[in-house]
C-alpha cells in the first residue's frame, strides 16, 4: 500500500543528544514536509522539501536539520542545539505545493 | 497580510447533533481551501477540497461551503458521532501551514 511511514514512533532522549527521525514515501510525491505538534497548538513547519537535493526552512528551522538526498527520504535531525525538543512530529508529502497533504503517524520524541 | 481565522476555538455538543464550523481568509491570491480532520496524536487527514467556482461540496456527513466574495468557509457535521471528536483544519492555497483549528468534542 502507497503511504508514508515514520519512524521510530516513540524515542526518549538525552539532553544533548543529536537524534534522527525517519520519513520513507512510496506514493512518488515531489514534494516533503516536517511539522512539529506541541499539545493543544497547532502543526508548525519546520523543514520542507520540493525536490530532491533541494529544501528550505519553514517557520521554526533553528536547531534541526534536514537532507532531501532521495525522492523517497527526508530524514529530520533534531539537534543538541534545539533547546526545547520533546515534541510530537509528523512528515508529510504532497504531489506538489497546492496538493493534498498526505502524513505520517507521527514520532513522539520525549527528552529526559 | 494573508490570514486564515477559525471558529470557534473549542466547540462541545452531545451525539447525534449537528454543528458549523467557520473559517475565514483573506489569502490571496486563493487557489483551493481544503479541511482536514485530526484526531488526537494522529496526522491530519484531507476530508474536502472547494475551488473558486465551487460553492458545496459533501463527504458523507461531512459538508463544505465556500463563498469567495466574502471569504468565508464553512464545515457543517451532521448527526454527530463520538469519532468526529477531533480538531478541524482550514487551509487555504498555499498548502503546507496549518493553523490550531476548532477543537470539536463529541459527548454522548
Amino acid at each position: 500500500d502507497g503511504g508514508i511511514t515514520q519512524s521510530p514512533k516513540y524515542l526518549f532522549r538525552k539532553e544533548g543528544q543529536n537524534v534522527t527521525l525517519s520519513c520513507e514515501q512510496n506514493l512518488n510525491h515531489d514534494a516533503m514536509y516536517w511539522y512539529r505538534q506541541d499539545p493543544g497548538q497547532g502543526l508548525r513547519l519546520i523543514y520542507y522539501s520540493q525536490i530532491v537535493n533541494d529544501f528550505q526552512k519553514g517557520d521554526i528551522a533553528e536547531g534541526y536539520s534536514v537532507s532531501r538526498e532521495k525522492k523517497e527520504s527526508f530524514p529530520l535531525t533534531v539537534t543538541s542545539a534545539q533547546k526545547n525538543p520533546t515534541a510530537f512530529y509528523l512528515c508529510a508529502s504532497s504531489a506538489d505545493e497546492t496538493g493534498e497533504l498526505f502524513f505520517g503517524e507521527g514520532s513522539r520524541l520525549t527528552v529526559l | 497580510k494573508n490570514q486564515v481565522e477559525q471558529s470557534p476555538q473549542s466547540l462541545i455538543i452531545l451525539e447525534g447533533k449537528n454543528c458549523t464550523l467557520q473559517c475565514n481568509y483573506t489569502v490571496s491570491p486563493f487557489s483551493n481551501l481544503r479541511w482536514y480532520k485530526q484526531d488526537t496524536g494522529r496526522g491530519p487527514v484531507s476530508l474536502t477540497i472547494m475551488t473558486f467556482s465551487e460553492n458545496t461540496k459533501s463527504n458523507g456527513r461531512y459538508t463544505a461551503t465556500l463563498d469567495a466574495d466574502t471569504k468565508q468557509s464553512s464545515l457543517h457535521i451532521t448527526a454527530s458521532q463520538l469519532s468526529d471528536s477531533a480538531s478541524y483544519i482550514c487551509v487555504v492555497s498555499e498548502g503546507m501551514r496549518f493553523g490550531a483549528g476548532t477543537r470539536l468534542t463529541v459527548k454522548p
